[in-house]
């Protein structure tokens, strides 16, 4: 069964600076996919970022990059030069057959 | 806004209450699925279509539970004789697809936030 785990509750980071939000995943699947999604308090999800199983390089959309490794079947999101803006719950996902599946989330706070 | 919308965005019902929320696609896209998320938890798939047709439906989505797309374009989501497990934030989202083998991102609504006492 595919499997999203999200290890970090809560996380603090202090404006400008980078932080890491952890995400591991399960499948059987030879081809998959992952994504980031932020959550701001108003509810909607936020797409950030997206690394296909056989994408040779790692993921990079301005700000947001995605840690990929495939062998430990990690996939963290790091999040550079962080920004007030930028508290919000993150969610790790994985594509499985025509839906998302979703960890528990981690809600990062930045401090000014 | 050609984003995907949902209404209303919040219902407060009383247990025993049908409830009904809608859901507007974006306008190109043919598949629309809709995500249950309760407090402190990522979103759990429900269901989605593909343009009118309902192709796949979650053991999470009970009788009481039912979802329309017709003419494959807004969709609504109805839960007959609401509990109060019910309390969730349902969310949508859409995209395009169809072909095997080859997945399009999924845009997400607001939510409609659903409170049962």
């Amino acid at each position: 069964a595919q499997k999203i785990t999200q290890t970090q509750p809560g996380m603090f980071v202090q404006e400008k600076e980078a932080v890491t939000l952890d995400c591991t995943y399960d499948t059987s699947d030879p081809s998959y996919g992952l994504f980031w999604y932020k959550q701001p308090s108003s509810g909607e999800m936020i797409f950030l970022i997206y690394q296909g199983s056989y994408d040779q390089q790692n993921a990079t959309e301005g700000r947001y990059s995605l840690n990929f490794q495939k062998a430990r079947k990690s996939a963290n999101l790091v999040i550079s030069a962080s920004q007030l803006g930028d508290s919000a719950m993150y969610f790790c996902a994985m594509r499985h057959k025509n839906k998302l599946v979703f960890g528990a989330g981690t809600i990062l706070r930045v401090k000014s | 806004d050609t984003g995907v919308s949902q209404d209303p965005r919040h219902k407060i019902t009383k247990r025993g209450q049908n409830v009904t929320f809608r859901c507007d696609p974006i306008s190109e896209h043919n598949r629309l699925y809709w995500y249950r998320q309760t407090l402190g938890q990522g979103p759990e798939f429900l269901t989605y279509f593909q343009n009118e047709a309902q192709l796949e439906k979650s053991r999470l989505l009970s009788d009481r539970f039912s979802a329309e797309r017709p003419k494959g374009s807004f969709s609504t989501l109805e839960i007959q004789r609401t509990e109060q497990g019910d309390s969730a934030m349902y969310l949508c989202a859409s995209s395009l697809g169809g072909g095997t083998g080859f997945y399009y991102e999924q845009y997400f609504g607001p939510g409609t936030r659903l409170t049962v006492t």
